[in-house]
């Protein structure tokens, strides 16, 4: 199982533009990178996923270098609503589907 | 937008009732998943589920817990006898493969509170 390293904790003001690296140092070839958002007492929600280079969509950019043994999310111009906890996720199979999350890292946005 | 969802959203129970947490999939996925989150700790993976058998299981999936596919839209999770720590929000996934880039989606969660 590629084990994943993130900070624990970060803050940022809001219309900052927020950075949060995870490092997965054994990911496997064939592993995808997600990273999802949890607000207290709610399921993790989906934010983005990629493989290599850089993937964008309407809410975040996730940047992997060549090596993909790191990425990065990026949140341009964070929100109060933007506090939360982020998840970086390498997924892995043997013959089902055991995604296991890190201990995130908490986002905190303030006015 | 599609979502998985989960019934009830807060259960109380006595230690050593059997609870049942149900859960509806997303409609077309064919993996499905349990996880739980203790208060104030980070999510654990329990168990997958593919092909009306379990695929993966953790270690904390021991012989109290059991799944159960009952018909096409279901998905339950039964706690046979409960304990105090099996207190913590439980979620239930689902993702359309059960490979590395087929995206997890979680349901809101159920809330198990034993006392």
């Amino acid at each position: 199982l590629a084990k994943t390293t993130q900070p624990i904790s970060m803050d940022s003001y809001e219309g900052q533009e927020v950075n949060i690296t995870c490092s997965h140092n054994n990911i496997a070839t064939n592993d995808y990178i997600t990273w999802y958002q949890q607000f207290p007492s709610q399921g993790p929600r989906f934010i983005i996923q990629g493989y290599k280079t850089k993937v964008t969509n309407e809410v975040a950019s996730l940047f992997i270098p060549a090596d993909r043994k790191s990425s990065t999310l990026s949140l341009p111009r964070v929100s109060l609503s933007d506090t939360a906890v982020y998840y970086c996720l390498v997924g892995v199979s043997t013959g089902g589907f055991k995604t296991i999350f890190g201990a995130g890292t908490r986002l905190f946005v303030k006015a | 937008e599609p979502e998985v969802t989960q019934t009830p959203s807060h259960q109380v129970t006595q230690m050593g009732q059997e609870v049942i947490l149900r859960c509806v999939p997303i409609s077309n996925h064919l993996y499905f998943y349990w996880y739980r989150q203790i208060l104030g700790q980070k999510v654990e993976f329990l168990v997958s589920f593919y092909n009306n058998e379990i695929s993966e299981k953790s270690e904390i999936f021991d012989d109290q817990f059991s799944v159960e596919r009952p018909d096409g839209s279901n998905f339950t999770l039964k706690i046979r006898s409960t304990k105090l720590e099996d207190s913590a929000m439980y979620f239930c996934a689902s993702s359309a493969g059960g490979i590395s880039g087929n995206t997890i989606y979680f349901g809101e969660g159920s809330w198990l509170t034993v006392v």
